[in-house]
């Protein structure tokens, strides 16, 4: 049973529109991550917070941006998605430094 | 910096043969070793971890050990089933530097 949750599962999307990811732990974890994933399987870390209103860029540049405003929920938020953008995104969380990450089911996004 | 190799796959195996998923790591410091899983369609879980060098971690009949002279954290399972079928993720985590993965392997098991 997940404790991570990420809504949509699906989202398909016209070029332009804005859209937002949503990701929600109840675990009560302070460390949060952004990973995209592309068709070769290799994942990518575009964002992390390690706390309420904490929020850095992670090793990929990505266009997007997030927030952390409550400990649980970790959105994240495309202004003006292009075709570039399509790809699934994966949200994370995890206790400390050596504890193992806990993974959403991802969102897979498509952008016509 | 921190860094994960493994094995390229894809891998493909016939039932109950024996697999190897090999991965190497370069870290500053005394990192935790990880493997994850990915089935089709979901999020990534844990199959694994090791904290410490020669610690073994063991689940569901995988197991990897913590070599910290080869800078190694091999996968192995002496049975494989098609159930097994899926991405494997070989990970670190340390200090002051977060969780690195691996580019996965695909593992495709026949009947």
């Amino acid at each position: 049973e997940a404790d991570i949750y990420q809504t949509p599962r699906y989202l398909v999307i016209g070029t332009g529109k804005k859209i937002t990811l949503e990701c929600s732990q109840t675990m009560g974890h302070d460390k949060m991550y952004w990973y995209q994933q592309d068709p070769g399987m290799e994942l990518h870390l575009i964002h992390y917070s390690y706390g309420v209103n904490s929020t850095e860029k992670g090793d990929l540049s990505s266009e997007s941006t997030v927030s952390r405003i409550r400990t649980e929920h970790f959105p994240l938020t495309l202004e003006s998605a292009r075709p570039s953008h399509t790809s699934q995104y994966l949200c994370a969380s995890k206790l400390g430094w050596n504890s193992p990450l806990h993974f959403g089911n991802g969102t897979r996004l498509t952008v016509t | 910096g921190n860094s994960v190799t493994q094995m390229e796959g894809p891998v493909t195996l016939s039932e109950e043969a024996f697999l190897t998923i090999n991965c190497t790591y370069t870290a500053t410091g005394y990192p935790s070793l990880f493997w994850y899983v990915q089935y089709p369609g979901e999020g990534l879980q844990l199959l694994l971890k090791a904290t410490k060098a020669d610690d073994k971690g063991s689940n569901k009949g995988f197991e990897a050990t913590y070599r910290k002279e080869t800078t190694s954290f091999h996968l192995e399972k002496g049975s494989v089933q098609v159930s097994d079928s899926a991405v494997y993720f070989c990970a670190l985590s340390e200090r002051n530097n977060d969780m690195r993965f691996g580019a996965g392997t695909r593992l495709t098991v026949k009947p």
